[in-house]
C-alpha cells in the first residue's frame, strides 16, 4: 500500500510568520491529496486538496503545492494567527486514504 | 445538519469486555470508515463500507467488526477488549470514496485497563 511521511512532527512559529508542512507519498497512482486540521478533541475537517493533475491551490492564506515527479506536496500557511494551532495531516489517496503521521503546529503569540 | 455523529464520546473498558461504537450519518453518504488515531500515528483505517451490506477491512482490523445495514449507520464492535484497544476512534464519510473529502465525526476516546 501507499507509505505517506510527513515532517516536521512539530513546529513553533511566531504570529505573523509562514508554517511549511511536508509530505512524501510512495504510490505513483495516488492522484489525490488533501490537508487536514484537527483541533483539540476534535475530529479533523478538511481545509485544502489538491489533485494530480493541478500544480499549486490557494484559498486565502493556505496554500498546497504537488511535485509528482518527486512525489511530495506541501501545506503553505502565511501570516499565522493562533487560531491556526492545532495538528495537521496530509493524506494520500487512490481507493483509499493513506495519512501522514501529523504535524502540531503552535503559533506563538 | 447533523453530519457524522458518533457514541460515545468517551469510554473505559476492563480487559475482556466488549462494547460497541456508534456512528451515524445524514449527508446519504456511501462510503464509511472507521479509523483508529494513536499518538504519532496518524490515522489507520480499520474497516470501510461502500454501501449497505458491504463492509471490508482496513489496516488493522484485528480485534474488530462492523456492520453495515443501512446507509446512515455504520457501528464498530470491539469484542474481548485489550489493552491495545485503548486510542481515540474517528467515523468518517464520504459519498463517493477515495477521492472525495471525508467528512469526520468527534470522535470517541477509549481506554482498556
Amino acid at each position: 500500500g501507499e507509505n505517506v511521511e510527513q515532517h516536521p512532527s512539530t513546529l513553533s512559529v511566531q504570529e505573523g510568520d509562514s508554517a511549511v508542512i511536508k509530505c512524501t507519498y510512495s504510490d505513483s497512482a495516488s492522484n489525490y491529496f488533501p490537508w487536514y486540521k484537527q483541533e483539540l478533541g476534535k475530529g479533523p475537517q478538511l481545509i485544502i486538496d489538491i489533485r494530480s493533475n493541478v500544480g499549486e491551490k490557494k484559498d486565502q492564506r493556505i496554500a498546497v503545492t504537488l511535485n509528482k515527479t518527486a512525489k511530495h506536496f506541501s501545506l503553505h500557511i502565511t501570516e499565522t494567527q493562533p487560531e491556526d494551532s492545532a495538528v495537521y495531516f496530509c493524506a494520500a489517496t487512490g481507493n483509499q486514504f493513506y495519512f501522514g503521521t501529523g504535524t502540531s503546529l503552535t503559533v506563538i503569540p | 445538519n447533523a453530519g457524522v455523529t458518533q457514541t460515545p464520546k468517551f469510554r473505559i473498558l476492563k480487559i475482556g469486555q466488549s462494547m460497541t461504537l456508534q456512528c451515524t450519518q445524514d449527508m446519504n453518504h456511501n462510503y464509511m470508515y472507521w479509523y483508529r488515531q494513536d499518538p504519532g500515528m496518524g490515522l489507520k483505517l480499520i474497516y470501510y463500507s461502500v454501501g449497505a451490506g458491504i463492509t471490508d477491512k482496513g489496516e488493522v482490523p484485528n480485534g474488530y467488526n462492523v456492520s453495515r445495514s443501512t446507509t446512515e449507520d455504520f457501528p464498530l464492535r470491539l469484542e474481548l477488549a485489550a489493552p491495545s484497544q485503548t486510542s481515540v476512534y474517528f467515523c468518517a464519510s464520504s459519498y463517493r470514496g477515495g477521492n472525495e473529502k471525508l467528512f469526520f465525526g468527534s470522535g470517541t476516546q477509549l481506554s482498556v485497563l
